[in-house]
Formats: C-alpha cells, sequence, structure tokens
C-alpha cells in the first residue's frame, strides 16, 4: 500500500531558527498538504497544494509539492515558541471526480531546545 | 456547525465491552473520514464515506470495527468486544470535495482497561 516517509521523527528548535522538515512516497500523489496538531487537539491543516512544483506560502511557513509528485517540504522560517507541536504530511490521491483519503506520515515533533 | 464535533471526548471502558463514538461534521460536507491515532504515531484511515456512495471501509483493522453514516450526517463508530490494543484517539474529519483539506474534529480517547 500507498507509505509516507516522514523526516525528521523529531527536531529541537531554539527560537529564531529555520525548520525543515520533508515526505517522500513511493507513489504520486494529486494533493499533498501539511498539518499541525497541538496536544489533546485534532490536526488543523496549514498549507494545501495541489499542483507538481507548486511552492505557497502561509506566514512564515512554506511548501512545495515536488515535481516527481511524490515528495513535498515545509520550511518553518524565524521560528517561535508557539510552533512546537507535531507536523504531519499527507497525501491525497483522487480520480474520477471521487476523493480518495488521506495518507498520512508518521510526523515530525517540534520541541524547544533546553 | 462552526467545527466538527466528537463525542465523548475521552472514553474508558473494559475489555470485551462495545462502545460507540460519534462524530457531527460541519454542515454539508459530503465527505467524512475516521482515523485512528496511536500513541506517538501517525494517522491510520479507518473508512470514508462519499455522499451516497458505498463507503471505503478498507481501513478497518477487524471485523468487530464498524461505521454508519446516517442521513449523511452525523457518524458513528462501533468497536465491538474491544481489546486493549484498541486504545488509541479516534478522529473524525470532514470535507467540502476532492479537492479541499480535511476539517478535524479533536477526536475520541478510548482507553480499554
Amino acid at each position: 500500500g500507498q507509505q509516507l516517509n516522514q523526516s525528521p521523527q523529531s527536531m529541537f528548535i531554539q527560537e529564531g531558527e529555520d525548520v525543515s522538515m520533508n515526505c517522500t512516497s513511493s507513489s504520486i500523489f494529486n494533493t499533498w498538504l501539511w498539518y499541525k496538531q497541538d496536544p489533546g487537539e485534532g490536526p488543523v491543516l496549514l498549507i494545501a497544494l495541489y499542483k507538481a512544483g507548486e511552492l505557497t506560502s502561509n506566514g512564515r511557513l512554506t511548501a512545495q509539492f515536488g515535481i516527481t509528485r511524490k515528495d513535498s517540504f515545509l520550511n518553518i522560517s524565524a521560528s517561535i515558541p508557539s510552533d512546537v507541536g507535531i507536523y504531519f504530511c499527507a497525501g491525497q490521491l483522487y480520480y474520477g471526480g471521487s476523493q480518495g483519503n488521506l495518507i498520512f506520515g508518521k510526523g515530525t515533533k517540534l520541541s524547544v531546545k533546553p | 456547525g462552526a467545527g466538527v464535533s466528537q463525542s465523548p471526548s475521552n472514553k474508558v471502558t473494559e475489555k470485551g465491552k462495545d462502545v460507540e463514538l460519534r462524530c457531527d461534521p460541519i454542515s454539508g460536507h459530503t465527505a467524512l473520514y475516521w482515523y485512528r491515532q496511536s500513541l506517538g504515531q501517525g494517522l491510520e484511515f479507518l473508512i470514508y464515506f462519499q455522499g451516497n456512495s458505498a463507503p471505503d471501509k478498507s481501513g478497518l483493522p477487524s471485523d468487530r470495527f464498524s461505521a454508519e453514516r446516517t442521513g449523511g450526517s452525523v457518524s458513528t463508530l462501533t468497536i465491538q468486544r474491544t481489546q486493549q490494543e484498541d486504545s488509541a484517539v479516534y478522529l473524525c474529519a470532514a470535507a467540502w470535495t476532492a479537492n479541499y483539506g480535511y476539517t478535524f474534529g479533536s477526536g475520541t480517547r478510548l482507553t480499554v482497561v
């Protein structure tokens, strides 16, 4: 079945640092999505990408849909303490007007450097 | 409603008992999904409803799991004869159409003791 490899699994950030994470897949997707999940909450959509090569920003967040349609990355610039949480990538393959389910990566946990 | 509502938010049950989890999606969202999230893990797809089409049940882990969506709105996920490995957060998500991201509820944390 389709699988997403998300890396890194975890990372520590210091305020002001830039952060980068990525996802790769053995299969192609029509859509790539990036979510953030805070403790006790459901994931919240950050950025949606619908076209190969697309580069989209949302404030300090920038994400790209890989040309091969098998990968995506998310960058966070000038990180702040509230950026901590778990970030998930998700790929969706839909066809013929029918919406396929989202396949999720295992997440990247962002924590503050002690 | 303004968002996807799930109830209960927490459920503790004894092994072998049946449980029913509820999802009340955003009005008008034709697609509804159930995911399971085990501790420290990503989201595992369970089942997907799209309008009046037959649901995609390919993610259900066993025949103890079933789900219904009545009237294209509220959905219930039922787990029969619960086992300890069923302990997880069960998340529901809804979406308007194919080309749009999902909105998730806050989940139901199920603990089987």
